[in-house]
């Protein structure tokens, strides 16, 4: 099945600062990878999404690329914000429709 | 109506006891997911039900029982369960019946605590 690393498992960074989550995945039939933001006590979010056709995508301050070819993606989070605290989780979706979570990123953004 | 619901909020059971988590959307979305969260961990599937019809089972204890009554309910009996068992059960749902081809929609989660 498929397997997904994700890294740092936490990162403190600077309002106003960038930040950068990395995941890694295992089966080259993946086809679809969302992150999804966490906030404490709350549900799971989906916040940006990319398919295997597509090597880059922006939403506002938010961007995630992915490379196919060595099997990893990326989610940069551009002037970091105090709402932007919380715990981001990368996924991939294999052949037979399974989402499989990265262990996940605790971002605390410091004023 | 954009959200999916779940109760109860908080359940705590013994071990003996038979329990059931709902789970309702109205949105028309064709897939419905059972996640189980621990603390400080990614949802982890158990479930999935494409078109009403169970099509994913993540080799789940038994103690644990999935229903899809309709499309837009989703059921997951609790029995003889163990205090390992306690976490934070999250539904989901997709619009496209396809699983882990868009969007999940979660609910706020079913907490439970087994004694």
């Amino acid at each position: 099945g498929e397997n997904v690393e994700q890294h740092p498992s936490t990162l403190s960074v600077q309002e106003g600062d960038s930040a950068v989550i990395k995941c890694t995945y295992s089966d080259s039939a993946s086809n679809y990878f969302p992150w999804y933001k966490q906030e404490l006590g709350k549900r799971p979010q989906l916040i940006i999404d990319i398919r295997s056709n597509v090597g880059e995508k922006k939403d506002q301050r938010i961007a995630v690329t992915l490379n196919k070819t060595a099997k990893h993606f990326s989610l940069h989070i551009t002037e970091t914000q105090p709402e932007d605290s919380a715990v981001y989780f990368c996924a991939a979706a294999d052949s037979w429709g399974k989402l499989q979570f990265g262990a996940g990123t605790q971002v605390v953004v410091t004023p | 109506d954009t959200e999916v619901t779940q109760t109860p909020k908080h359940l705590v059971m013994g071990m003996t006891n038979k329990k059931s988590l709902k789970c309702e959307q109205h949105m028309g979305h064709r897939a419905m997911y059972w996640y189980k969260q621990k603390a400080k961990k990614p949802p982890e599937l158990m479930f999935v039900y494409s078109y009403e019809k169970l099509s994913i089972n993540e080799s789940v204890p038994s103690r644990f029982s999935p229903e899809c009554p309709n499309s837009s309910l989703l059921n997951l009996h609790l029995h003889a369960l163990q205090p390992e068992d306690s976490a934070l059960y999250l539904c989901a749902s997709s619009q496209d019946g396809r699983a882990g081809t868009g969007e999940l929609f979660f609910g706020e989660g079913s907490r439970l605590t087994v004694l």
